[in-house]
């Protein structure tokens, strides 16, 4: 079993919609959890993090974690054309290395 | 600031060959990562320097791929000889400062290609 698991879509949503992205692990030693955006071409850039359990919230995104269930969330209001990359994510336990899920593509339709 | 360089860009390559990844990580950061990146198994990490040295190797492949980082501003990850399974993108990310949750930074990739 992989330690992280994340669907890899395809993902397509008129603009304006919500989207749900979504994770599972198994290391229940996971205490960081991060989400990155990769565009087409590019490398993976942090877009948030959230330590142990929790929501947290940066304009239109909101990060869910839920240690109990071992699933983690991100969350996409009125999601725009330029919110079209693949979501990555991705966690560690303390000074331990990041683990990746494979990443979700996105498209988000104009 | 200058992000995180990588070289080249792509690369294509005949079987057998070897092959030199560059990386230039952001001024100042202390850990230095190598990772590659295929569609079957995501992002995977194959080597991390701290201060330049070698940390943790665990996820390198097999004797052929071998990781350098001679001073705080380069490093090389080379492949010898290279094989078509080898082929992926290989990403350099650097940090700054773990193990608080400091984002790593990422280049934009090295593209390689074995015939």
């Amino acid at each position: 079993q992989k330690e992280v698991e994340q669907d890899p879509g395809p993902l397509s949503v008129p603009e304006g919609a919500i989207v749900s992205l979504n994770c599972t692990y198994s290391n229940s030693a996971f205490q960081y959890f991060m989400w990155y955006r990769q565009y087409s071409r590019k490398g993976p850039e942090l877009l948030m993090y959230t330590y142990s359990s929790g929501n947290k919230e940066d304009g239109r995104f909101t990060a869910q974690v839920d240690k109990s269930s071992k699933y983690i969330s991100l969350f996409i209001r009125d999601s725009q054309p330029s919110d079209s990359a693949t979501y990555l994510c991705a966690m560690k336990a303390g000074a331990n290395n990041l683990f990746f899920g494979t990443g979700t593509r996105l498209t988000v339709i104009p | 600031d200058a992000g995180v360089i990588q070289s080249p860009r792509h690369e294509v390559t005949e079987m057998g060959q070897e092959v030199t990844l560059r990386c230039k990580p952001i001024s100042g950061h202390d850990y230095l990562f190598w990772y590659r990146q295929t569609m079957m198994r995501g992002l995977e990490l194959l080597i991390y320097f701290n201060n330049n040295v070698p940390i943790d190797d665990s996820g390198m492949p097999e004797d052929r791929f071998s990781a350098k980082m001679p001073n705080a501003s380069f490093s090389t990850l080379k492949i010898q000889p290279s094989e078509p399974r080898d082929s992926a993108v290989y990403f350099c990310a650097s940090s700054f400062r773990l193990p608080s949750p400091q984002p790593q930074h990422f280049g934009d990739g090295t593209r390689l290609s074995i015939l």
